[in-house]
């Protein structure tokens, strides 16, 4: 298996620009997390999947954020607007069960907002 | 405690040296705490995810232990090697959340 895969990489945009966020997770995993990475507040959650269900988005920062999973492959994170405060590294991880499963997590996506 | 903390939050340990570290955790609603390595350009890779009080799990030189009564669970690492150089970050299951702490940041000296 190629492991959870997310794009793009690397982004870089301008304030107001909208950024799509993409995942594949794991082949038969039915768990999907994203989470946020920032020197000043480590990985934080930000919308929790169980078979293609949000089951928790209480971390979502704002109404400019959004993630959809409109089936068992994909999922997207989306920011409109963006702002210079969302610049953070973005990772997805799936796993398989709901707490219980060690999650696997993708190489990440670096956004940088000017 | 309604976060997770992880103490030291960095370590210095010399090559061959064992050492133990600290990850509290809010004690009610448990439903699993899990141990990650994350090496620096790398991802987090999963090392534990243990439920149930008194659990030990161990991987090669690595152990880990749970109290799931005063939340909380101590990695160890017995003679470290240059390649244990990572943060060790753990996380809380709870709430219908994966919470996590802010990681321990290893460095092993030569």
């Amino acid at each position: 298996d190629a492991g959870v895969i997310q794009s793009p990489r690397h982004e870089v945009t301008e304030m107001g620009q909208e950024v799509t966020l993409r995942c594949k997770p794991i082949s038969g995993h039915n768990s999907l997390f994203w989470y946020r990475q920032t020197m000043m507040r480590g990985l934080e959650l930000l919308i929790y999947f169980n078979n293609n269900v949000p089951i928790d988005d209480s971390g979502m920062p704002e109404d400019r954020f959004s993630a959809k999973m409109p089936n068992a492959s994909f999922s997207t994170l989306k920011i409109q607007p963006s702002e210079p405060r969302d610049s953070a590294v973005y990772f997805c991880a799936s796993s398989y069960g709901l707490l219980t499963g060690e999650l696997f997590f993708g190489e990440g996506s670096r956004l940088t907002v000017l | 405690i309604l976060n997770v903390e992880q103490s030291p939050q960095s370590l210095h340990v010399q090559e061959g040296d064992s050492t133990n570290f600290t990850c509290s955790f809010p004690s009610s609603n448990f439903y699993a705490l899990h141990w990650y390595r994350w090496e620096t350009a790398k991802s987090p890779e999963a090392l534990f995810v243990m439920t149930l009080n008194g659990d030990e799990k161990k991987k090669g030189r690595i152990s880990a232990t749970l109290n799931t009564k005063e939340g909380y669970s101590y990695l160890y690492i017995k003679g470290s090697q240059p390649e244990d150089s990572a943060t060790y970050l753990c996380a809380s299951a709870r709430d219908d959340k994966i919470i996590f702490g802010k990681g321990t940041r290893l460095h092993i000296l030569p």
